[in-house]
């Protein structure tokens, strides 16, 4: 079974300084991993995502994340963190084990980034 | 492109109603849709994975009977709360993945919010 674990509910950050949302994944097989942002009352928007290659992936607004596969995580990060970052972060797996290819959440992370 | 969008984006209605949400792909064809559950400052329970042209595959501890899931075209899939109870309150999100961009990736839509009186 697939699954990925976000140890912290709450991350509070400095506007300015970095920040790291973690995220650990158990999976058969090959990992696929993605991380997703939800503003209140919104869906989810797709940030970035690990299939293979180069174990720093960047994507939108500046973030990044790490596949470290002998610590089994792929820790969200930015190096300056703004305020408008602050918003629930999902880690998510995507099930490789059927043909539905179902994504498994963690149970989400509160950013809060202050001015 | 690849966007998502869900009708109603809220709805209230009396316990015993039935409720319908609509999940569209609006620029691409979707022959996978999934349906989740969202409860207040929890993450999202899948509930259901909607193929096109055939019935849906619910997750374990989904009523069938209750979460009603239709998806009659490669761009809507529609999910009806029958006799909705205050329990089923929630923010119900649909996902879609676009068979061009491969398995890879979900497209998600921006959410219901159910109230039940």
């Amino acid at each position: 079974a697939q699954s990925v674990a976000q140890p912290e509910d709450q991350v509070n950050v400095a506007e300015g300084n970095p920040l790291t949302v973690k995220c650990t994944y158990s999976v058969s097989g090959n990992p696929y991993l993605f991380w997703y942002v939800q503003y209140p009352n919104r869906g989810l928007q797709f940030l970035l995502k690990y299939i293979t290659g180069d174990n720093l992936v960047k994507g939108s607004y500046g973030f990044e994340a790490e596949f470290n596969k002998s610590q089994t995580s792929f820790h969200l990060k930015k190096p300056s963190a703004l305020v408008s970052d602050s918003a629930l972060y999902f880690c998510a797996v995507r099930d490789t084990e059927n043909n539905f290819n179902k994504f498994y959440f963690g149970s989400g992370t509160k950013l809060n980034v202050k001015p | 492109g690849a966007v998502v969008s869900q009708h109603p984006s809220w709805v209230i209605c009396k316990s015993g109603t039935s409720v319908k949400i609509e999940c569209r792909s609006l620029d691409f064809q979707a022959t996978t849709m999934f349906w989740y559950r969202q409860f207040p400052k929890q993450s999202l329970m899948l509930m259901a994975t909607s193929n096109e042209g055939s019935k849906a595959t619910y997750e374990q501890g989904v009523e069938k009977d209750k979460f009603l899931i239709n998806h009659a075209s490669l761009t809507l899939s529609t999910l009806t709360v029958t006799s909705a109870h205050p329990e089923d309150s929630s923010f119900y999100i649909c996902s879609a993945r676009d068979v061009q961009r491969g398995l890879n990736e979900q497209f998600f839509g921006p959410g219901t919010r159910l109230t039940v009186l």
